[in-house]
């Protein structure tokens, strides 16, 4: 089974602060995603990376920066945390193919900015 | 712009019936759907798909029915059970054959024995 594991299950941090969220796959996956959760807003995506050292941002990139020096491994960061970036944040990843492979996430993240 | 809609936030089914989730969509680009399923503390975990190329697709007590004339999809489950007590999202990718899904708000269904 594939598994993506994200480093912390809760995080509580203050507004300015620098924050690392950290998330490893072990199946060798080319893509590699960050989804937020919000209650009526579904899951909405941040960052997009495609290999190693590539990222593409998605719907929401505002705020947060991504990176990817490994294949198994992409990190969101938070420049400066806001409140409004209180959230539940998924890792994900899946095969490039070029058809509709699934994504497989992890447990996510429950992040409170104070 | 909300290209994948799940206008019921909520659904509370009796054990044993069945339970129908909708999904709306409004990009007729899309051809194939997924629906994922999110327990509290867990991460969404893929529960089945379709393509637009079928309007049907079964899996055991899974089944996705596909409307694309109306673009509405719905997840039927039958027979209920307190274990599908879930989140349930539908997604769909925006760019044929990527996985950079679109998904929906989300529906809380809710088995009561």
């Amino acid at each position: 089974d594939v598994k993506v594991t994200q480093s912390s299950r809760y995080l509580v941090k203050r507004t300015g602060e620098k924050v690392f969220l950290e998330c490893v796959q072990d199946m060798d996956h080319e893509n590699m995603f960050w989804y937020r959760q919000d209650p009526g807003l579904g899951l909405r995506l941040i960052y997009f990376s495609y290999d190693v050292k590539m990222k593409e941002k998605g719907d929401i990139p505002e705020g947060y920066s991504v990176s990817r020096e490994k294949k198994e491994r992409f990190s969101l960061i938070l420049e400066s945390a806001s409140t409004n970036q209180t959230s539940m944040y998924l890792c994900a990843s899946s095969l490039s193919t070029g058809g509709n492979e699934k994504l497989f996430f992890g447990s996510g993240t429950q992040l409170s900015v104070l | 712009d909300q290209q994948v809609k799940q206008n019921s936030p909520s659904l509370s089914v009796q054990e044993g019936r069945i339970s129908i989730l909708n999904c709306d969509y409004t990009n007729s680009m899309f051809d194939y759907f997924l629906w994922y399923k999110k327990y509290p503390a867990e991460g969404p975990t893929f529960l089945i798909s379709i393509s637009s190329i079928k309007d049907k697709n079964e899996d055991g007590r899974f089944t996705v029915f596909l409307n694309k004339s109306a673009k509405h999809l719905s997840l039927h489950i039958v027979p209920s059970q307190p274990g599908d007590s879930a989140v349930y999202f539908c997604a769909a990718p925006r760019i044929q054959g990527a996985q950079k899904l679109v998904f929906g708000q989300g529906t809380r269904l809710t088995i009561n024995p």
